[in-house]
């Protein structure tokens, strides 16, 4: 089975704060994925990265960075964490593999529920 | 803590009997789909998935139908069981966009003994 974990399942930080959430894959995925995850708002995708030291923005990247140094391991960071980034915070991963019809789902760990006061 | 449920259409069905689970999907060049299975303080849970080359596959317990005519995914559950009651939602890959997901919404499903 896929395993992804994610380090904390509760943070607490002050507005203003460097922020890191860690997340590691144990089965060799190419893709990792930083979203989160607010009521009515589902799930909003905030940057993804295909390889090590390679990442791309998502949809709501301002405010976040990301680090990819191993291929096991992806980070987001909050750069100056503020109460609007109080949230679920989701990583996943998937495979690439190449050709038509080749997708591949992506797996989720259990989440980081980070609230800055 | 507040729930992700919170705020989405709920389907509540009787132990036992089948669940159907809808999703409209919003690309026509969407080439992939997947149903997940959120529990409560979980992340979501892969269910099952289908290409856009089938229109039904079938899991354990569970079966998904595709229609492109009209962008239309669901999530077939028989004899649902309380251990089923979950936040659902359907995820669509749109062909040529680098493994990313575009996320519905989703769906409680809560299950009445």
């Amino acid at each position: 089975d896929v395993k992804v974990t994610q380090s904390s399942r509760y943070l607490v930080k002050r507005t203003g704060e460097k922020v890191f959430l860690e997340c590691v894959q144990d089965m060799d995925h190419e893709n990792m994925f930083w979203y989160r995850q607010d009521p009515g708002l589902g799930l909003r995708l905030i940057y993804f990265s295909y390889d090590v030291k390679m990442k791309e923005k998502g949809d709501i990247p301002e405010g976040y960075s990301v680090s990819r140094e191993k291929k096991e391991r992806f980070s987001l960071i909050l750069e100056s964490a503020s109460t609007n980034q109080t949230s679920m915070y989701l990583c996943a991963s998937s495979l690439i593999m190449s050709g038509r019809g080749s997708n591949q789902p992506q797996h989720f760990g259990d989440g980081t529920r980070l609230s800055i006061l | 803590g507040e729930s992700v449920g919170l705020h989405l259409p709920t389907l509540s069905v009787q132990e036992g009997d089948n669940s159907i689970i809808n999703c409209a999907y919003s690309n026509s060049a969407s080439d992939y789909f997947i149903w997940y299975k959120q529990e409560s303080g979980k992340g979501p849970q892969f269910i099952i998935d289908i290409r856009s080359n089938m229109d039904k596959r079938q899991g354990q317990r569970v079966t998904v139908l595709l229609n492109k005519t009209v962008k239309h995914l669901s999530l077939q559950i028989a004899a649902t069981q309380p251990g089923d009651s979950a936040v659902y939602f359907c995820a669509e890959n749109i062909a040529g966009a680098n493994s990313k997901l575009t996320f519905g919404k989703g769906i409680t499903l809560s299950v009445r003994p």
